[in-house]
């Protein structure tokens, strides 16, 4: 079981918008920043947002991050079938310790 | 441009180590963290430690306490993860990481915060 609790699949039709939901506690999310990864099939993964909701050079506005409390939510608007991938938020504990949501596979229909 | 390459992929008995490299270029190596994370086939990422290669200074997951040690050679700058007393549970993509620290003005300090980039894995597979 993973720390943070991510919904395992989600789906959405080309050109569509979907949101990934990241939940926490106080010791990770409420505390931290987040960030998030998408890692395409057979590949490393790599980064799509930091500190929350930036980000990083050469990632496309159609990927935006936001953070509440507790939770984060990880949004991807005209979706593209090269968008199919699992989607990872990550953070850290009260110990410095670094914690990862369980994934969320991304379909586009 | 700034990219991690780690080594090929290993096959181990049970009860045996295994170290994976991880030689960084394009930046100073010595002014970001290194991140370990692993994967095993089908399952999520899985953050195992960092070390500071500046001062070798390491945090490891209470999981692999122990097991794991994460070591440096700034001269080729290169890191190294070694975990011992292997078992099937192991079999993983072994991933790095740089890790990027920021400054929390809540805290008074800078703080652990993104990896970027990542190296390309390296498979480990234990089995007898």
């Amino acid at each position: 079981q993973s720390v943070l609790t991510q919904p395992p699949s989600v789906s959405a039709a080309p050109g569509q918008k979907v949101t990934i939901s990241c939940s926490g506690s106080s010791s990770n999310i409420g505390n931290n920043y987040v960030s998030w990864y998408q890692q395409l099939p057979g590949t490393a993964p790599k980064l799509l947002i930091y500190e929350n909701n930036k980000r990083p050079s050469g990632i496309p506005d159609r990927f935006s991050g936001s953070k509440s409390g507790t939770s984060a939510t990880l949004g991807i608007t005209g979706l593209q079938t090269g968008d199919e991938a699992d989607y990872y938020c990550g953070t850290w504990d009260s110990s410095l310790r670094g914690v990862f949501g369980g994934g969320t596979k991304l379909t586009v229909l | 441009q700034v990219q991690l390459v780690q080594s090929g992929a290993e096959v181990k008995k049970p009860g045996a180590s295994v170290k994976v490299s991880c030689k960084a270029s394009g930046y100073t190596f010595t002014s970001y963290d290194i991140n370990w994370v692993r994967q095993a086939t089908g399952q999520g990422l899985e953050w195992m430690g960092w070390m500071n290669p500046n001062s070798g200074n390491t945090g490891y997951a209470q999981k692999f306490q122990g097991r794991v040690t994460m070591t440096r050679n700034t001269s080729i700058s290169t890191a190294y993860m070694e975990l011992s007393s292997l078992r099937s549970e192991d079999t993983a993509v072994y991933y790095c990481a740089r890790g990027h620290r920021s400054y929390d003005y809540v805290w008074g300090s800078y703080r652990p915060n993104w990896f970027d980039p990542w190296g390309q894995g390296t498979l480990v597979t234990v089995s007898s």
